[in-house]
């Protein structure tokens, strides 16, 4: 079975500063892994995801995030935070039905301080 | 072109009474996946639906029932609801059902059970 642990429920950077969200997956089949952003009261964007080609994914806003199976770790980063970087944050796997839902973790709050 | 849209934006019900959440899918999409997301949590897996049928389900009780319209808009529908039935529903399309296709998000209906 599939699953996520995003470590740490909220982190908080200064604006310019590194942004680093961790995101672990357990799964028994090779993994597609995403990154969303939940900006308050709004539904889900896709910011990146992997789906077994390079394993330096680059995203939406500066982010990119890099699959390390070794580690089991899909961490999302991007070199220096904004103010509108002020967000809830989910990475997600892919179930391995044929639904191809997906597996939340239960998301990072990230806050950015001036 | 249209992205994905859900309506009402808000609802306010009381416990034991039944509530239909709307969803229109994007233009070309033939599937609709329907996640709740209880605060502070990560979107659940609902069920999902392709080309009119049931396919999968995640780990909600029959309560929770769905239809898919011949222009693959999709409707939810929650019976005799409960005070944890109070969500954020998010409803996602995409090209086709399986793990290959990339799920768009709506921005959901919040639902509140007094």
């Amino acid at each position: 079975a599939q699953s996520v642990t995003q470590l740490g429920s909220h982190v908080s950077v200064s604006e310019g500063a590194l942004v680093l969200l961790r995101c672990n997956y357990s799964s028994s089949v090779p993994p597609y892994l995403f990154w969303y952003v939940q900006y308050p009261n709004q539904g889900l964007q896709l910011l990146l995801k992997y789906t077994s080609a390079a394993t330096l994914v680059k995203g939406i806003n500066g982010f990119e995030a890099e699959f390390k199976k070794s580690e089991t770790s899909f961490h999302l980063t991007k070199p220096s935070a904004h103010m509108s970087d002020a967000a809830e944050y989910f990475c997600a796997v892919h179930g391995s039905s044929n639904t191809g839902k997906l597996i939340f973790g239960q998301g990072t709050t990230l806050q950015v301080k001036p | 072109e249209t992205g994905v849209t859900q309506s009402p934006t808000h609802l306010i019900k009381t416990r034991g009474q039944q509530v239909t959440l709307r969803c229109s899918s994007q233009s070309g999409h033939n599937t609709v996946s329907w996640y709740q997301q209880a605060l502070g949590q990560g979107p659940q897996f609902i069920f999902q639906y392709y080309r009119e049928e049931e396919n999968g389900r995640g780990n909600f009780p029959p309560r929770f029932s769905g239809l898919q319209f011949p222009n693959y808009s999709s409707e939810l529908n929650v019976n005799a609801l409960e005070l944890d039935d109070s969500a954020l529903y998010l409803c996602a399309s995409s090209w086709q059902a399986g793990r290959y296709n990339e799920q768009f998000f709506g921005p959901g209906t919040r639902l509140t059970v007094l």
